[in-house]
């Protein structure tokens, strides 16, 4: 049971690109987050999803796109990469119902 | 809007010592959580509170939730290194679904020989 797992753990952009940010969680979990924690910051939530196909936008979500085709991944992807998005991305999930939320080891973004 | 706010920000303590750290927040709410957060690393999750006066412990933690007055505590009893790291308190209100939630910027903790 490898939990939440994000790829890649590390990632330089240049102003202007794209990606997308991967997470795949293996406990058949509903819910699922992005978050992003800027330095000497709590998190702020990005997206969330109640479930496949369902997704709705957080407090941050300009500048991000997400899509929930399956139970297990929930992708993040960033259209013009400026640098406001250099930040630390985290993905979570959690079962509808129960209180704790189980988070990923984290994305490291630059953009320059 | 919820607002959680976390005190102090900065924490350095000798090690044997007990401290609290306090999260507030300015809406009800019947769930708090508390994580730890390793530098680099991810969050962990320690305690989950869900009524008031839920008290919690873990070793040398111990997490309480007055939900009259919008207060968490984390308690630490004698200090250890290990116990060095960032806690977070967060937070969701009252009738929102289990989603959304909102953290307070942490508390940078350091415990000294």
């Amino acid at each position: 049971n490898a939990g939440v797992t994000q790829t890649p753990k590390f990632r330089i952009l240049k102003i202007g690109q794209s990606m997308t940010l991967q997470c795949t969680q293996d406990m058949n979990h509903n819910y699922m987050y992005w978050y992003r924690q800027d330095p000497g910051m709590g998190l702020k939530l990005i997206y969330y999803s109640v479930g496949a196909g369902i997704t709705d936008k957080g407090e941050v979500p300009n500048g991000y796109n997400v899509s929930r085709s399956t139970t297990e991944d929930f992708p993040l992807r960033l259209e013009l990469a400026a640098p406001s998005q250099t930040s630390v991305y985290f993905c979570a999930s959690n079962l509808a119902g129960t209180a704790e939320q189980y988070f990923g080891p984290g994305t490291r973004l630059t953009v320059t | 809007e919820l607002k959680v706010e976390q005190n102090p920000l900065f924490l350095s303590m000798q090690e044997g010592k007990n401290y609290t750290i306090y999260c507030n927040y300015s809406t009800t709410s019947d769930r708090l959580y508390w994580y730890r957060q390793d530098p680099g690393k991810s969050l962990e999750s320690l305690f989950v509170l869900l009524s008031n006066g839920a008290v919690k412990q873990e070793g040398r933690l111990m997490a309480s939730l007055d939900t009259k007055a919008r207060l968490s505590t984390l308690h630490i009893t004698a200090a250890v290194h290990d116990l060095s790291a960032t806690y977070f308190c967060a937070v969701v209100p009252s009738g929102g679904s289990n989603y959304k939630l909102t953290f307070g910027k942490g508390t940078l903790l350091t415990v000294n020989p």
